[in-house]
């Protein structure tokens, strides 16, 4: 039973860029969480996907976009990088319909901004 | 919005002592309150889960506490090993978001 995974691994980009992160999540869970975390910090959460819906979001701009596929995985999209984009971005799916609340976090993705 | 404290500062133990975290919040209570364990490069594990009607849980040598009174909850770690080192997260549910704190980092030493 594969737990969640995200790709890419790491990611290089420069300001101004855009750039896509992806995310499966484990199997037989339907929400998908997506965080962010600088070096030193906890993770801050970004939004929650259920039902291909954006279901919650935290206080992040509007840069920062996702999409959930009707297979669950989910999508993060940040337009218009900046510096401080620099971080590790997590995914972490949980089972909604189960009436659970655990999550389950991949391995992240570094992302670099130049 | 909520905020989360943990100890930034490390916790430095010997193997086989018990090693104990606090995480203290500010504003509303959580709905409930978990812990997770942190790796360097790798992402959170969900270690355990408390509700805000539920003073204690226990999992192995794992033990959290829950006082909503103090606005504060207690994760403790029995006969500690090297192994046990890593950041331990707290992080609090609250309006159908999640909230972390920042973590603590543990070092257990043989």
């Amino acid at each position: 039973d594969a737990g969640v995974t995200q790709s890419p691994t790491h990611l290089i980009k420069t300001r101004g860029q855009q750039v896509t992160l992806r995310c499966s999540p484990k199997s037989g869970h339907d929400t998908v969480s997506w965080y962010q975390q600088a070096l030193g910090q906890g993770p801050q959460f970004i939004f929650q996907y259920y039902e291909e819906e954006e279901r919650q979001r935290g206080n992040f701009p509007d840069r920062f976009s996702g999409h959930q596929f009707p297979n669950y995985s989910s999508e993060l999209n940040v337009n218009a990088l900046l510096l401080g984009d620099s971080a590790l971005y997590l995914c972490a799916s949980s089972w909604t319909s189960g009436g659970t609340d655990t999550q389950y976090f991949g391995p992240g993705t570094r992302l670099t901004v130049l | 919005s909520q905020k989360i404290e943990q100890n930034s500062e490390a916790l430095n133990i010997q193997e086989g002592k018990t090693a104990t975290l606090t995480c203290n919040y500010t504003n509303y209570s959580p709905a409930y309150l978990q812990w997770y364990r942190q790796d360097p490069g790798r992402g959170p594990v969900f270690l355990l889960l408390i509700r805000e009607n539920e003073k204690e849980k226990r999992k192995e040598r794992l033990k959290v506490t829950f006082d909503t009174t103090l606005k504060q909850s207690l994760f403790h770690i029995t006969a500690s090993q090297p192994a046990d080192s890593a950041t331990y997260l707290c992080a609090l549910y609250n309006f159908n978001k999640f909230y972390f704190g920042s973590g603590t980092k543990l070092n257990v030493k043989p």
